[in-house]
């Protein structure tokens, strides 16, 4: 299956700076590649999907970028709220298959 | 507005069973995948079974050793999970998740329901 590698695990950064996020496949998926939001206590929430394409109602801070092997998700003005574990899920390859998260805390 | 709620989680032994629903509203119900995924508690998510829209094609993850089924009910727009021969590596909140484009099983999820907490003890 294809294993899906985020880094950093965790990071701190402080409000209204950006934010990158990292994950990286074990082969290329193109562009089928999501990034989802969890909150705790809350069900994962879809931020991006192809690659890219922002989900219905998601602000333009979030945008993601890449194809192939490595992907990043990046919030460029980080808000108290977006605290949360960050997801991304490969969906070219069966099975879909998820990294292990990337804690983001504010500093 | 899509919903998905999720029911029939509890407490279950080792090598029981339990059934979980999954109930859908707010989109046209056999265009879309549903899908459930697992979280362990305090892990990250891992994908259990998908059933495509018509519910002739059914998947499941290698690790569950052919124990769950999944199914749907059109009529009733409703996805079931039934899980047996449970173990302590089953257990965690089971969510179930629609699919953000209709007609394939390749999918991210667009929709979550709220959850279901599965516990395996005796």
């Amino acid at each position: 299956e294809t294993v899906m590698t985020q880094s950093p695990g965790s990071l701190s950064v402080s409000p209204g700076e950006r934010a990158t996020l990292s994950c990286r496949a074990t082969q290329s998926l193109k562009a089928n590649l999501a990034w989802y939001q969890q909150k705790p206590g809350q069900a994962p929430r879809l931020l991006i999907f192809g690659a890219s394409t922002r989900a219905t109602g998601i602000p333009a801070r979030f945008s993601g970028s890449g194809s192939g092997t490595d992907f990043t998700l990046t919030i460029s003005s980080l808000q108290s709220e977006d605290c949360a574990v960050y997801f991304c899920q490969q969906y070219n390859h069966w099975p879909p298959t998820f990294g292990q998260g990337t804690k983001v805390e504010i500093k | 507005e899509v919903l998905l709620l999720e029911s029939g989680g509890g407490l279950a032994q080792p090598g029981g069973s339990l059934r979980l629903s999954c109930a859908v509203s707010g989109f046209t119900f056999d265009n879309y995948v549903i899908a459930w995924v697992r979280q362990a508690p305090g892990e990250g998510l891992e994908w259990v079974s998908s059933i495509s829209g018509s519910g002739v094609g059914t998947y499941y993850a290698d690790s569950l050793q052919g124990r769950f089924t999944i199914s749907r009910d059109n009529s009733n727009n409703a996805v079931y999970l039934q899980m047996n021969r449970l173990r302590a590596d089953d257990a965690g909140v089971y969510y179930c998740a629609k699919g953000v484009e209709m007609g394939t099983v390749f999918n991210a999820f667009d929709s979550w329901g709220l959850g279901t907490m599965v516990t395996v003890s005796s």
